[in-house]
């Protein structure tokens, strides 16, 4: 069964610092693999998704995230944080055949923004 | 356009009591989820249903718990008779495509408090 690892609980970043989230995947073959972000009171909202080729992938609100195989990690990053991006993120990974596409998703990451 | 609409927002009931989640999807889309997120078991998938039919229940944690879909626009989830343990914050997400499940909408979600 696939499995998402997200070390990190809490981030905390000054605004206008660049950011990472971590994620790794444990899966037998390359997955599909997501990223989600849930503001406070809200529902989680897709961010951006990975499937296949070029491993750097374009997500909205600024964020991007790259595949590295090698390292069954899938990282999200920004280079500018603003203090709207708040919230709690979640890296998911779903089977890339064969399956129901449903993902499974990490324990979350929350980034605190300060002023 | 309308997202995915649940209600109530907030639920405090009491050990024992019969409690209803309700979900109203986005129009069209054919697929439905309930999901539950609690601080130590992060984000679960209860079930889901495709075209109205519930397709995977292994996610519901025990027979208290049922839900249903009568009809394209409306799904519940009840826990009968609550208990504690089941406070937690309850989603409804949904998919506009069979075969792109990972493509989900939240809702705002339930808060639930079993005292």
């Amino acid at each position: 069964a696939q499995s998402v690892t997200q070390p990190d609980i809490h981030i905390t970043v000054s605004e206008g610092a660049s950011l990472e989230l971590r994620c790794n995947y444990s899966y037998g073959a390359t997955p599909y693999l997501f990223w989600y972000v849930q503001s406070p009171g809200q529902g989680l909202q897709l961010l951006l998704k990975y499937f296949s080729g070029d491993t750097l992938v374009q997500g909205i609100k600024g964020f991007e995230a790259e595949f590295k195989r090698s390292q069954s990690s899938f990282n999200l990053r920004k280079p500018s944080v603003h203090w709207s991006d708040a919230a709690e993120y979640f890296c998911a990974v779903a089977p890339a055949s064969g399956g129901s596409y449903i993902p499974t998703f990490g324990r979350g990451t929350s980034l605190i923004v300060h002023p | 356009d309308a997202g995915v609409i649940q209600s109530p927002r907030h639920e405090v009931t009491e050990m024992g009591q019969e409690v209803t989640l309700r979900c109203k999807p986005i129009s069209g889309h054919n697929s439905l989820f309930w999901y539950r997120q609690t601080m130590m078991r992060g984000l679960e998938l209860l079930i889901y249903f495709n075209n109205n039919v519930p397709i995977d229940d292994s996610g519901m944690p025990e027979d208290r718990f049922s839900a249903k879909m009568p009809n394209a626009s409306f799904s519940t989830l009840k826990i009968q008779p609550s208990e504690p343990r089941d406070s937690a914050v309850y989603f409804c997400a949904s998919s506009p495509r069979t075969g792109a499940l990972y493509e989900q909408y939240f809702g705002p979600g339930t808060r639930l408090t079993v005292t």
